[in-house]
């Protein structure tokens, strides 16, 4: 079936460094959505991306869509320890009229101060 | 405020005795969806619903079930719990509408289950 793989499973960094995860489709998708999970939390949206070579910034982050729109990077620049959290990506199964969503594994960042 | 609400937060249980995990939104969403999260497996989805009365079965449905008999209630079901379901259980909402999957969900905080 379709699978949206993630990498890496883990990250640590040294706080100011950058930190990328990336989400990986065999098939074209519809659209690819971002969600943060904060340790004990529970997932949080932050984006959505639809359009073949997309980018988008929210302060020091940066999500793109490739333009076969089979992939997608989360890449965060210069770090803080409010960045720590699990990161997944989600894009949808099938048609774009159902619901079914699958998500990555999710890529877990720890941030040393 | 605007939330998804779960109840219990957590439970411990024995296999076999029958559950149900409730969950409640208040945005007047007409899509809800059930997730387990497992350790290096992420989130899977269980069931959704698109609307009221409609439920479409996820990625994991095996031993579970759902009702949606109001728009703003979506419970989950184990019939009899077995501890292959001890996970992390999310339910989430969605505005709907035509393309569900291209709106935010929004996740209410977690139901921690242990089957013995």
């Amino acid at each position: 079936g379709q699978q949206v793989m993630q990498i890496p499973q883990y990250q640590h960094v040294q706080e100011g460094e950058d930190f990328t995860t990336y989400c990986n489709s065999s098939t074209t998708l519809s659209n690819i959505q971002w969600y943060k999970q904060r340790p004990g939390g529970h997932p949080v949206f932050l984006i959505q991306l639809v359009k073949s070579g997309e980018v988008k910034k929210q302060k020091r982050l940066t999500f793109q869509f490739g333009e076969a729109k089979k992939n997608s990077s989360l890449h965060i620049t210069a770090t803080q320890t409010t960045d720590v959290g699990t990161y997944f990506c989600a894009a949808l199964h099938g048609s774009s009229n159902t619901g079914k969503l699958i998500f990555g594994q999710g890529t877990t960042l720890q941030v040393k101060p | 405020e605007a939330q998804v609400t779960q109840n219990p937060r957590y439970l411990i249980t024995v296999t076999g005795k029958k559950l149900t995990v409730t969950c409640s939104q208040n945005m007047n969403h007409e899509y809800m969806s059930w997730y387990r999260q497992d350790p290096g497996l992420g989130l899977r989805q269980i069931y959704y619903s698109m609307n009221v009365e409609v439920t479409d079965k996820g990625d994991v449905p095996e031993g579970y079930k759902v009702s949606r008999k109001e728009k703003r209630n979506f419970p989950l079901i184990l019939e009899s719990p077995s501890p292959n379901q001890t996970s992390l259980y999310f339910c989430a909402s969605s505005l709907g509408g035509s393309r569900p999957s291209y709106n935010e969900q929004f996740f209410g905080p977690g139901t921690r289950l242990t089957v013995l």
